[in-house]
């Protein structure tokens, strides 16, 4: 059963356009995290968020964690070739130990 | 800067040999865990662990064993490698109460 979907799975875009992604569940979180990944490398945390309705800006990105704490997206103004990479949202429970991932969202950008 | 560092970034081992990935990360974190990774099948759980000498199977543990005998070293072993278990292994670690995990850069294992 997959708790977290993400959508699009595929997203080829322009320089400068911007972009959402989404993160999906029928499940509810304590906190919920973004990742970025470049080939051949691992995962690297981008934000959590914790509150419902919580909002939080990291240069050009924007993420946030909708008011039931179910879902989440992730929002690029202006799209640079270096944000290209596999975006993850993964959901986790406070102590629970093991975090539930979504299957990611591949992002290309176009010089 | 903190740091999960996995042994390994590319290994070719042959069918029906013993494979040992080992992790060692500097943060004190009580959680460490193996995530294996495959085109179209995302990040899936192995095993992980929340403390020394304790373990608990993930969403794919058939085929994998693990072993925690320090706080900071968390180690994969293959028993008998197949070629199905030719892979990306991610290694990861987190506090007990933020679930953010620090992942290692990853080793890319081909099992011929």
């Amino acid at each position: 059963t997959q708790l977290l979907e993400q959508s699009p799975q595929f997203l080829s875009i322009q320089e400068g356009e911007n972009l959402t992604v989404y993160c999906n569940s029928s499940s509810v979180f304590s906190s919920l995290q973004w990742y970025r990944q470049e080939p051949g490398e691992g995962p690297v945390l981008l934000v959590t968020v914790v509150t419902g309705g919580e909002v939080k800006k990291l240069k050009r990105l924007t993420f946030q964690f909708g008011d039931a704490r179910k879902d989440s997206s992730l929002h690029i103004t202006a799209a640079q070739p270096g944000d290209t990479g596999l975006y993850l949202c993964a959901g986790a429970y406070t102590n629970a130990g093991k975090s539930t991932f979504g299957d990611g969202t591949t992002l290309t950008v176009k010089p | 800067d903190v740091k999960v560092t996995q042994s390994s970034r590319y290994l070719v081992k042959r069918t029906g040999e013993k494979v040992f990935l080992e992790c060692v990360q500097d943060m004190d974190h009580e959680n460490m865990f193996w995530y294996r990774q495959d085109p179209g099948l995302g990040l899936r759980l192995i095993y992980f662990s929340y403390d020394v000498k304790m373990k608990e199977k993930g969403d794919i543990p058939e085929g994998y064993s693990v072993s925690r005998e320090k706080k900071e070293r968390f180690s994969l072993i293959l028993e008998s490698a197949s070629t199905n278990q030719t892979s990306m292994y991610l290694c990861a670690s987190s506090r007990r109460v933020t679930g953010e995990l620090f992942f290692g850069e990853g080793s890319r294992l081909t099992v011929l």
